[in-house]
């Protein structure tokens, strides 16, 4: 059983286009996290939050954007969806002791 | 800054074969945390292992174990009688535990392929 979801799991999207990709937990913790993955390369951080109404940016370049209105819910929104944004996207909350919990990604293409 | 290196990039082996993945890594902080994780094909990450540095015990998990030396600033891990299905990328990470904040860096990663 999952403690943190994200949604979609995939998705297609032509340019443009404004996409929000979900993430929430229910493990009560306030610390989430948004990486960024592309195809066999390692995982960079993007944006990640240490509570409601924190955000900060990541140590990768994003043009995407994170809100933390609620604890359990992080989502991060791309206004305009581009090639380049194709990737896959991980959401993951940790501990305060420093353990992680990773959702099971959204796989992104943009055409 | 901190830095995790995996220097193998794939590496192949037959089954019942045992195989160690290596890491090193670099960090300023005295106090942090060392993961592995497990990315098969599907794209989840699977959470094989955490250890703090304060931690050197190494650690056998049935046919994982990890030898952590903080004098080498090293966490292997080693998979032993290989299978098929320990086919996947492997990645090494590091947390900081600064500002209160547990921001992971990730290695390259090991694409590890068992071969029958």
């Amino acid at each position: 059983e999952a403690d943190i979801y994200q949604t979609p799991r995939y998705l297609v999207i032509g340019t443009g286009k404004k996409i929000t990709l979900e993430c929430s937990q229910t493990m009560g913790h306030d610390k989430m996290y948004w990486y960024q993955q592309d195809p066999g390369m390692e995982l960079h951080l993007i944006h990640y939050s240490y509570g409601v109404n924190s955000t900060e940016k990541g140590d990768l370049s994003s043009e995407s954007t994170v809100s933390r209105i609620r604890t359990e819910h992080f989502p991060l929104t791309l206004e305009s969806a581009r090639p380049s944004h194709t990737s896959q996207y991980l959401c993951a909350s940790s501990t305060r002791q420093g353990g992680y919990t990773f959702g099971s990604g959204t796989r992104l293409t943009v055409v | 800054a901190q830095k995790v290196t995996q220097a193998q990039t794939e590496i192949s082996v037959v089954e019942k074969e045992d195989v160690t993945l290596d890491c090193v890594y670099e960090t300023r902080d005295t106090t942090y945390y060392l993961f592995w994780y497990k990315q098969p094909p599907s794209g989840e990450l699977v959470f094989l292992i955490r250890r703090n540095s304060f931690d050197e015990q190494n650690e056998i998990s049935g046919r994982y174990s990890w030898n952590f030396q903080k004098s080498t600033s090293s966490f292997n891990f080693t998979i032993t009688a290989s299978q098929v299905v320990d086919s996947a990328v492997y990645f090494c990470a590091l947390s900081e535990v600064t500002g209160g904040g547990n921001k992971l860096t990730f290695g390259t990663g090991t694409q590890l392929k068992v071969e029958l």
